[in-house]
């Protein structure tokens, strides 16, 4: 079965401070995988993906099949990057977002 | 570009009701797909149309379709409405259907069933 797990509801950093946002999935296959972002009364749209292995507004995500992690890292944080944040895979020959409850990020001043 | 654009934006409907939503996907996209949000289950995967064939399914009941047009805009439909369906409505489109695909979300159909 396809899952994504965000294990953080809430995660709470002081700005300059590094953040990281978890994520584990479960899927029998090479799964891709994605990060999306929710900025307050904006529409969801996507952070960046592990095939394109590029870092946007500074976060970056590795994907370990080891641990089947994607996990989202910045090193320091902005007030900007508060948002909703949702990691989501989606299979292979199928496109259909399989999304994590999602993390809510709140950068204090 | 327009990005993907969703009707009507907000709507109240009586339990027992049927309601339709309309989606017009980024100009070029062929690919559109539908979401359900809500605040127990998040985001979840309702159907995916490409081409006017329907490609993918989510697990949710029979009452709820769409169908996709020839110039690719799209349409959702939910009969015999439930106060459980109340919720955000999202369409996203992509340029084709790989799974690779970035999916661009529209600002989403808020639905109140009472």
């Amino acid at each position: 079965a396809q899952r994504v797990t965000q294990p953080e509801k809430l995660l709470s950093v002081f700005k300059g401070a590094p953040v990281e946002l978890k994520c584990n999935y479960s899927y029998s296959g090479s799964p891709e995988l994605f990060w999306y972002v929710q900025y307050s009364r904006q529409r969801l749209q996507l952070l960046l993906r592990h095939i394109s292995r590029e870092s946007i507004k500074g976060f970056t995500a590795d994907l370990n099949k080891g641990e089947t992690s994607f996990h989202l890292k910045k090193p320091f944080a902005q007030e900007e990057d508060s948002a909703m944040y949702y990691c989501a895979l989606s299979g292979q020959g199928a496109q259909k977002l399989v999304f994590g409850q999602g993390t809510r990020l709140t950068i204090n001043p | 570009k327009a990005g993907v654009t969703q009707t009507p934006r907000y709507l109240i409907k009586t339990r027992g009701q049927q309601v339709t939503l309309s989606c017009s996907p980024i100009s070029g996209h062929r690919s559109v797909s539908w979401y359900q949000q809500t605040p127990g289950q998040g985001l979840q995967f309702l159907f995916e149309y490409f081409s006017e064939t329907q490609r993918n399914k989510g697990n949710f009941p029979g009452r709820f379709s769409g169908r996709q047009f020839s110039n690719s805009r799209s349409e959702m439909n939910v009969s015999t409405l439930e106060l459980g369906d109340s919720a955000l409505y999202l369409c996203a489109s992509s340029p084709d259907s790989h799974p690779g695909n970035t999916i661009y979300f529209g600002e989403g159909s808020w639905l109140t069933v009472v």
